[in-house]
């Protein structure tokens, strides 16, 4: 059972705009910035999205977060293809000596 | 630009240790933070702990407190994180990661290694 809550999967058409929401609490996401990594089938987790809504150079404008109390989104435009992947969020939590917490994945399908 | 690259696939027996290593190169390595996050198949991404060379203290999730000791060398610009008493629940890809940002845990990780799969099974 993952910290953060995150919908299992989304899906969409090429073209189309996504959503994946992010859950967590006081200590996680209501106290810290959320980021995003994108995992691609059998490759390892690439940052996305850091400090809820800033891109990393050559992450396209396409993708773009966002954060509100104790929940976060991260939204998709213009689906393409290769956006097909799992999506993670990510806080830092402040329990105990400190923690990194994350979501349990999304798995975005481009129908 | 900041390279990790991890050590080879193991295989270990229930009840032994596995020894990881991730080699940093292309950056300033000791006051980065090195975090350790592991991935069972098919399941989401677990936070194990970390390590800041510099300081030389270390970080653990509680789940996995007693059980991982993690490392670093700073000669060598290597950390290493060491999983005892292994069960097959362990069975997982361990994947190191760099602190954006130096001198604190709490900075998001880029980049990745590229995982090392362990396989415990009798």
């Amino acid at each position: 059972q993952s910290v953060l809550t995150q919908p299992p999967s989304a899906s969409g058409t090429p073209g189309q705009r996504v959503t994946i929401s992010c859950s967590g609490s006081s200590s996680n996401i209501g106290s810290n910035a959320v980021h995003w990594y994108q995992q691609l089938p059998g490759t390892a987790p690439k940052l996305l999205i850091y400090i809820n809504n800033q891109r990393p150079s050559g992450v396209p404008d396409r993708f773009s977060g966002s954060k509100s109390g104790t929940s976060a989104s991260l939204a998709i435009s213009g689906l393409q293809s290769e956006d097909e992947a799992d999506y993670y969020c990510a806080a830092w939590d402040d329990s105990l000596n400190g923690l990194w917490v994350f979501g349990g994945g999304t798995k975005l399908t481009v129908l | 630009q900041v390279q990790l690259v991890q050590s080879g696939a193991e295989v270990k027996k229930p009840g032994s240790s596995v020894k990881v290593s991730c080699q940093a190169s292309g950056g300033t390595f000791s006051t980065y933070a090195i975090g350790w996050v592991r991935q069972a198949p098919g399941q989401g991404l677990e936070w194990m702990g970390g390590i800041i060379p510099i300081f030389g203290t270390s970080n653990y999730a509680q789940r996995f407190q007693g059980r991982v000791t993690i490392t670093a060398d700073k000669s060598t610009t290597t950390a290493y994180m060491e999983l005892s008493s292994l069960r097959s629940e362990d069975t997982a890809v361990y994947y190191c990661a760099r602190a954006s940002l130096p001198a604190a845990m709490s900075n998001w990780f880029d980049p990745w290694g590229q995982g090392t799969l362990v396989t415990v099974s009798s």
